[in-house]
């Protein structure tokens, strides 16, 4: 079973900053939050990792709190091609071990 | 960065041939690579996890006869759908990570389109 509980879906408009929050009640100690991007016909894409607090690249942002139950991604300014499904995922970093995928957020961007 | 390549993109053929996917790390050695299966507009489905030099685990419910899985080398797995049919038609995803560097995220293949008339 997933680990992870998100919104199925929602709507923004271009420019719009896009939160998106998981819920993952129990996160273990070693897990790590990770999130990807996925467009129809293609695999998921890496977007951001965490483990705590605030992590930041050129494309999102991930919020963490302090007891990691939740997470958040942040989306500065989303445009049409932002329109995707976004997965949340925990899990240890080890080679080995599969990710085990909820349902995803489907985010709507339009202008 | 790190990527995965899977081959062929699209296949479509008729119902009782054997389809071979293959799944590459092009710029890294994986040991494990898994392998998922996704119906439209459903998430990806956890399907086997394959094992560079061993028999792959499979998930409860997958047919090990019917998705022939072997992990040749740390750079290449292949995923066989053996006697196929039209239930099998799907999207089919592999991914692996760096089994040298434990911080980096998975990577996933842009997946393969198997349509059985």
């Amino acid at each position: 079973l997933a680990k992870t509980t998100q919104p199925i879906s929602m709507d923004s408009y271009e420019g719009q900053e896009v939160n998106i929050t998981c819920s993952h009640n129990n996160i273990a100690t070693n897990d790590y939050i990770t999130w990807y991007q996925q467009f129809p016909s293609q695999g998921p894409r890496f977007i951001i990792q965490g483990y705590k607090t605030k992590v930041t690249n050129e494309v999102a942002s991930l919020f963490i709190p302090a007891d990691r139950k939740s997470s958040t991604l942040s989306l500065p300014r989303v445009s049409l091609s932002d329109t995707a499904v976004y997965y949340c995922l925990v899990g240890v970093r080890q080679a080995g071990t599969a990710l085990i995928f909820g349902k995803g957020t489907t985010l709507s961007v339009s202008s | 960065g790190a990527v995965v390549s899977q081959h062929p993109s699209w296949v479509i053929c008729k119902s009782g041939t054997s389809v071979k996917i293959e799944c590459r790390s092009l710029d890294f050695q994986a040991t494990t690579m898994f392998w998922y299966r996704q119906f439209p507009k459903q998430s990806l489905m956890l399907m086997a996890t394959s094992n560079e030099g061993s028999k792959a685990t499979y998930e409860q419910g997958v047919e090990k006869d019917k998705f022939l899985i072997n992990h040749a080398s740390l750079t290449l797995s292949t995923l066989t759908v053996t006697s196929a049919h039209p239930e099998d038609s799907s999207f089919y995803i592999c991914s692996a990570r760096d089994f040298a560097a434990d911080n980096q995220p998975q990577h996933f293949g842009d997946g393969t389109r198997l349509s059985i008339l």
